[in-house]
């Protein structure tokens, strides 16, 4: 099981503005860095799966940045909106023992 | 189609009694997962099986038994069931073992409470 940090643990953006947040992780028995998108009263869904130094992935208004070597990956939102509201989860992956998530980065989109 | 299925939704019991949330996945994914979203809402893999083999076994107490009668099904029993084992229960499956980067697709959560 690894040790992950996210940062901030909650965030108010608004509508409009661009946010980034942080995962934290070990560099050290590295596979794979997750990023999921947790909705209220819904279920974590897979964003991202990075797993080389210097990968950046996007999707729409949101990318991700990875750092393998100093453990740690960027969270990116472009000009915010209120349906991006959620948690945003980071999950870096230890070869065969499964995920480790972090505790969320909570975003609040205010209009 | 609900691509991976947990039931029941919300499970409300009594502190001793023996309960099972069901899982299955229609995705035809090789892996699935059992995690427990704790108290301070981290999410905490328990068990991972892969084509009904058991490849993940985390320090759960042994009241937790999993069971997958094939790929397609994950279902989590519990005994003698306590008050910190409340909490929300999410199955996930992925397509392959957990040492390739697949992601995981969850399912919508069993909120356990046990009174």
């Amino acid at each position: 099981i690894l040790n992950v940090e996210q940062s901030p643990q909650s965030l108010h953006v608004q509508e409009g503005d661009s946010t980034n947040f942080t995962c934290s992780f070990p560099s050290s028995n590295f596979y794979a860095l997750h990023w999921y998108r947790w909705e209220t009263a819904k279920s974590p869904e897979a964003l991202f799966v990075m797993t080389l130094n210097g990968d950046e992935k996007k999707k729409g208004r949101i990318s991700a940045t990875l750092n393998t070597k100093e453990g740690y990956s960027y969270l990116y939102i472009k000009g915010s909106q209120p349906e991006d509201s959620a948690t945003y989860l980071c999950a870096p992956q230890g070869g065969a023992d499964g995920l480790t998530f972090g505790k969320g980065t909570h975003l609040i989109i205010q209009p | 189609d609900t691509a991976v299925s947990q039931t029941p939704k919300y499970l409300v019991t009594q502190m001793g009694n023996d309960k099972s949330i069901k899982c299955e996945q229609n995705l035809g994914h090789d892996t699935m997962y059992w995690y427990k979203q704790d108290s301070k809402k981290f999410l905490k893999i328990m068990f991972s099986y892969n084509n009904k083999e058991l490849i993940i076994n985390e320090t759960v107490p042994n009241r937790f038994s999993p069971k997958s009668p094939d790929k397609a099904h994950l279902n989590l029993h519990i005994n003698s069931l306590e008050l910190g084992d409340s909490a929300v229960y999410f199955c996930a499956s992925s397509p392959r073992d957990s040492s390739t980067n697949e992601k995981l697709f969850f399912g919508s959560g069993t909120q356990l409470s046990v009174l």
